[in-house]
């Protein structure tokens, strides 16, 4: 079955440091990728994704994404984080027929000032 | 502006009072679905809809009602709500071709069984 792991359930980094937000999934073919990004009390917005081509991914925010096929990670970065960075990240994959998202647990983000 | 409405975006409700959440999209988008979101478990798919008329199961549609009988639409019914049920809910829609795994989300809907 599919599934999608983001290992860290909480991550406190300081503003102006670098973040890197683990995601690994289990998928059989060739998967279709995002990160989302819901802060406090709003829906989901869509941070980046990856379908083919270049592995490494530009998103909104300042945000980058690698797609690793041989480790199955889709690891989310930002190299200077800023205060209102502070928010769940979501990494998903699309599967199926009806190209349906599995979702992982998310990870929340605090920014220490 | 492209958006994906839902209604209401709160609600407290007790056991086995029938409930409806409505989501609307103005993208004219074919595909629409509903998700729920726990703590730790991400967002899980209750139901997803291809086009008018055409709905099925996601991962966890026990308890969940859709129906599709407009484009725009996407309601979302509990028959028979049980506090298990309490959970954040999100509509979202997709279009097609080139961005045809893109999902778009709604606002959510806070719903609260007692």
């Amino acid at each position: 079955a599919q599934s999608v792991t983001q290992p860290d359930i909480h991550i406190t980094v300081s503003e102006g440091a670098s973040l890197e937000l683990r995601c690994n999934y289990s998928y059989g073919a060739t998967p279709y990728l995002f990160w989302y990004v819901q802060s406090p009390g709003q829906g989901l917005q869509l941070l980046l994704k990856y379908f083919s081509g270049d592995t490494l991914v530009q998103g909104i925010k300042g945000f980058e994404a690698e797609f690793k096929r041989s480790q199955s990670s889709f690891n989310l970065r930002k190299p200077s984080v800023h205060w209102s960075d502070a928010a769940e990240y979501f990494c998903a994959v699309s599967r199926g027929a009806g190209n349906m998202l599995t979702f992982g647990g998310g990870t929340r983000l605090m920014v220490k000032p | 502006e492209a958006q994906v409405t839902q209604n209401p975006r709160y609600l407290i409700t007790v056991t086995g009072k029938k409930l409806t959440v409505t989501c609307s999209q103005n993208m004219n988008h074919e595909y629409m679905s509903w998700y729920r979101q726990d703590p730790g478990l991400g967002l899980r798919q209750i139901y997803y809809s291809m086009n008018v008329e055409v709905t099925d199961k996601g991962d966890v549609p026990e308890g969940y009602k859709v129906s599709r009988k407009e484009k725009r639409n996407f309601p979302l019914i509990l028959e028979s709500p049980s506090p298990n049920q309490t959970s954040l809910y999100f509509c979202a829609t997709r279009g097609g071709g080139e961005v045809a795994h893109t999902q778009y989300f709604g606002p959510g809907t806070r719903l609260t069984v007692l």
